[in-house]
């Protein structure tokens, strides 16, 4: 089993509209959850980091956290095509070194 | 402030060759991270420093590969002799320490090719 799972997509979404990416992990310890954006050829770069549960809102980006399930999901409201890329959860259990990550999911936001 | 830098952007070497890659990471960070992206799969963890410390290596895949981080600063990634499974894109990223308010900054990666 891997420690984090993404729907690899592509999701595929209308400008505007709003963009779910979802994650699971299986390690009921993690502490800190991140979500990176990934452009093609490029580095991830940081979105949104949340370690309670609930939601945390940064601008256009929701990050909602529910530890009993285990469960991470980004929200992107008012999507834009400048927001395809790959977006990757990232996990960091209680071993502080290691981030652990899903393996992305691809978003396109059509015009 | 400079980011995380890597050198080099891509690297093409044979079977059986030698290849060091570097990693500046972010002044005053003194945690630095390899990660390794194989083609098709998740971002897996390589191996952590506290300044030249190794704190855990736990994701090193053999002892083809070797990574030092003399005085604390930049890091270099070796492998000897590379093998074809060895391509991918290798990540370093850094943080200022391991708490858990702190994140990780990426680098732009070295994407190693073995023929």
């Amino acid at each position: 089993q891997k420690e984090v799972e993404q729907n690899s997509g592509p999701l595929s979404v209308p400008e505007g509209a709003i963009a779910s990416l979802n994650c699971t992990y299986s390690d009921r310890v993690s502490q800190s959850f991140f979500w990176y954006r990934q452009y093609s050829g490029k580095s991830p770069e940081l979105i949104m980091s949340i370690y309670s549960n609930g939601d945390k809102e940064d601008g256009r980006f929701t990050a909602q956290l529910n530890k009993a399930s285990q469960y991470v999901s980004l929200l992107i409201r008012d999507s834009q095509p400048s927001d395809s890329a790959t977006y990757l959860c990232a996990v960091r259990g209680y071993n502080f070194n290691k981030f652990y990550f899903g393996s992305g999911t691809k978003l396109n936001v059509k015009p | 402030e400079a980011g995380v830098t890597q050198f080099p952007s891509h690297s093409v070497i044979e079977k059986g060759q030698t290849v060091t890659l570097r990693c500046d990471p972010i002044s005053g960070h003194d945690n630095l991270y390899w990660y390794r992206r194989v083609m098709g799969k998740e971002i897996k963890f390589l191996l952590h420093f506290v300044k030249e410390s190794k704190q855990d290596e736990s994701g090193m895949p053999n002892n083809r590969f070797l990574a030092e981080r003399t005085g604390g600063t930049y890091s270099t990634l070796k492998v000897q002799p590379a093998e074809l499974e060895d391509s991918g894109v290798y990540f370093c990223a850094s943080s200022q320490d391991t708490a858990r308010g702190l994140t990780q900054y990426f680098g732009p990666g070295t994407r190693l090719t073995v023929l």
